[in-house]
Formats: structure tokens, C-alpha cells, sequence
């Protein structure tokens, strides 16, 4: 069956750390791959998505995340978190129906 | 452009009353996704339409959801008798398929149903 796994339902950071969010994704064939962001009582933001080529891609705020085929990952970084990255972030994959699936969250607490 | 419009933002009702929720999809979009996430299941996708037609409504918990999409530009997800158990935040998502169909949906502010 298709999923997608994201491990750490809970992380915090210290502002100015680095950041390194994980996600896995079982799927028959390679996926398109998505990072979202929610912010308390808000929709969720796209920040960035993988089609295809360059394994490493560029989002918004910051962000860019790097597509390993060969360990079935798709994991979101960033170099230095700042206090208004908190918030609940959401892996998602989908084939080319655009039906997504989604990860469980990984709530990111930034301490001052 | 205004973005996937939802509404209402907030709906409070009792056991067994219908309860209505309205999507306005980004015009010109030709798919439209609703969703629903609560603390125990996370995101689930309910039913997804595509150019007005119902194409994948597994995800359905069961007869008393119900969606229409009665046009391009509005559709509606109704609970008829709503139970407590129905409690969540309901999203509303739309796509533009394009000619690579992996394009990307866009979501609204999404509905926080409770039902007491």
C-alpha cells in the first residue's frame, strides 16, 4: 500500500540551529513529492515539491529539501530555523492523479 | 486572485443536525480535492472531484457524508445526521491538471467542525 512515513512527531530547535525534518515514502513507482506548512488555525502553505531532476529543490522561507531514490526519502532542511518556522509540517506524495497522501506531521517547537 | 474559499470558518451544531460545508475553488481549476484531519488520522482524503465529477469517493467514512460539485466554481460536503465522532477541520483543496497533471493543489483555510 501506498504511505507516506514521517518519523518525528515532535522536534524541537534552538533559533539558529539547523533543521532537518524526515520523511519516507512507500510507493509503487517514483512518486511527486511534497512538503507542506501549517501554522496554528491556518490552511497548509505550500513550501516546495520534487517532479523530477535535480534531486535537490529549492523552496520558499528558506527551505529545500533532497530527494534520495535510493533511500525512498524526501527529507526537509533548512540552515537556520527562525522563531516563526514554528509549526506542524506535512510530507506528502502522490502519483499523477494528483491524489495526495499524506505523512502524520512533525510538530516543530523553535526555542528562543 | 482570492485563494479556495471556504466557509463557514467555524460551525458548532448538536448530534443529529445536517451540517453543510461550502468550497469555492481558485477559477479555472479542474480538480477539487475535500479532506479532513483530526488528531488521531492525521490528513485523510475524503472524495476528489475532477471537471464536476465524483471520481474517487472511497475515502467516505460512510452514508452520512455526502459531496456535490454542482459547478466549476462551488461544491458542498453535508453530514446528515452529524455525530461527535465527526469533529474535525475540513479542507477544501483545488488543482490545475495542466498537460503534466502533477501540479499543485492549493488549499483553503479549511472548516473546524464541532458537534456537540
Amino acid at each position: 500500500a501506498q504511505s507516506v512515513t514521517q518519523p518525528d512527531i515532535h522536534i524541537t530547535v534552538s533559533e539558529g540551529a539547523s533543521l532537518e525534518l524526515r520523511c519516507n515514502y512507500s510507493y509503487g513507482a517514483t512518486p511527486y513529492l511534497f512538503w507542506y506548512v501549517q501554522s496554528p488555525g491556518q490552511g497548509l502553505q505550500l513550501l516546495l515539491k520534487y517532479f523530477s531532476g535535480d534531486t535537490l529543490v529549492q523552496g520558499i522561507k528558506g527551505f529545500e529539501a533532497e530527494f534520495k531514490r535510493s533511500q525512498s526519502s524526501f527529507n526537509l532542511r533548512k540552515p537556520s530555523v527562525h522563531w516563526s518556522d514554528a509549526a506542524e509540517y506535512f510530507c506528502a506524495a502522490s502519483s499523477n492523479t494528483g491524489k495526495l497522501i499524506f505523512g502524520q506531521g512533525t510538530t516543530l517547537q523553535v526555542k528562543p | 486572485d482570492a485563494g479556495v474559499i471556504q466557509s463557514p470558518r467555524h460551525e458548532v451544531t448538536e448530534m443529529g443536525q445536517e451540517v453543510t460545508l461550502r468550497c469555492k475553488p481558485i477559477s479555472g481549476h479542474d480538480y477539487l480535492f475535500w479532506y479532513r484531519q483530526t488528531m488521531m488520522r492525521g490528513l485523510e482524503l475524503l472524495i476528489y472531484f475532477n471537471n464536476n465529477v465524483p471520481i474517487d469517493d472511497s475515502g467516505m467514512p460512510e452514508d452520512r457524508f455526502s459531496a456535490k460539485m454542482p459547478n466549476a466554481s462551488f461544491s458542498t460536503l453535508k453530514i446528515q445526521p452529524s455525530e461527535p465522532r465527526d469533529s474535525a477541520v475540513y479542507f477544501c483543496a483545488s488543482r490545475y491538471s495542466g498537460t503534466s497533471g502533477t501540479d499543485t493543489q492549493y488549499f483553503g483555510p479549511g472548516t473546524r467542525l464541532t458537534v456537540l
